[in-house]
């Protein structure tokens, strides 16, 4: 099946950093979402990309799909204190219909 | 606040027990989706009722099964738990069946097997 490869695990960084993840996926992909979790929480949807080589932002968040469509990253500028939480990439394949596939997540610590 | 809600929030059993966890979909979402998040295996797709209708199936246990009514609520049917079936579970929501369509989360219902 397919698989997501998401990265770093975790990160500590200090308030006002900037931050990068990035999923790699094993086979293409036409979708690529970008969600937080806070705990005890559902995961939000922070950025949804369609298009290859597509580019969004939202607000301090950049997302990009990834030319090759096995790929995304995640930047987050000037990170603060709220930003803490999970970030899980999730994709959808050519093949998969409506269903998501998720990353393992990245746990974002940020120091005040 | 996403707009599908989910019931209980928590629930504790015993093995071998059976529960039923609820979802209530956004106004106007057809699809339903059920995920499981463990601590070992991150967010797994379950499986997916479109308008009353089971459209997708994931990793998705014999044990478990799910139905959605007529009012577009899903029902999530968990039996002969094991203490491996601990986890969150997410119910997630979307207007239609359709590939590009956003997924909405639930706040999930923990289950803790004993």
């Amino acid at each position: 099946g397919q698989q997501l490869n998401q990265s770093p695990q975790s990160m500590f960084i200090q308030e006002g950093e900037d931050v990068s993840m990035n999923c790699t996926s094993s086979s293409i992909f036409n979708t690529w979402l970008w969600y937080k979790q806070d705990p005890g929480e559902g995961p939000v949807l922070l950025i949804a990309l369609y298009k290859a080589g597509e580019l969004t932002s939202n607000g301090r968040l950049t997302a990009q799909f990834g030319i090759t469509r096995k790929d995304s990253f995640l930047n987050i500028s000037a990170s603060i204190p709220s930003d803490v939480g999970i970030y899980f990439c999730a994709g959808r394949g050519e093949t998969s219909g409506s269903r998501l596939t998720f990353g393992e997540g990245t746990q974002l610590t940020v120091n005040p | 606040d996403s707009g599908v809600t989910q019931t209980p929030k928590h629930l504790i059993t015993a093995t071998g027990q059976r529960v039923t966890l609820r979802c209530s979909p956004r106004s106007g979402d057809l699809s339903v989706y059920w995920y499981q998040q463990s601590l070992d295996q991150g967010l797994q797709f379950l499986i997916q009722y479109y308008n009353g209708e089971e459209r997708a199936k994931g990793n998705i246990l014999e044990r478990f099964s799910a139905q959605q009514f007529p009012d577009l609520h899903s029902e999530l049917n968990l039996s002969s738990l094991e203490l491996g079936d601990s986890a969150l579970y997410f119910c997630a929501s979307s207007e239609w069946d359709y590939s590009r369509e956003t997924q909405y989360f639930g706040p999930g219902t923990r289950l803790l097997v004993l």
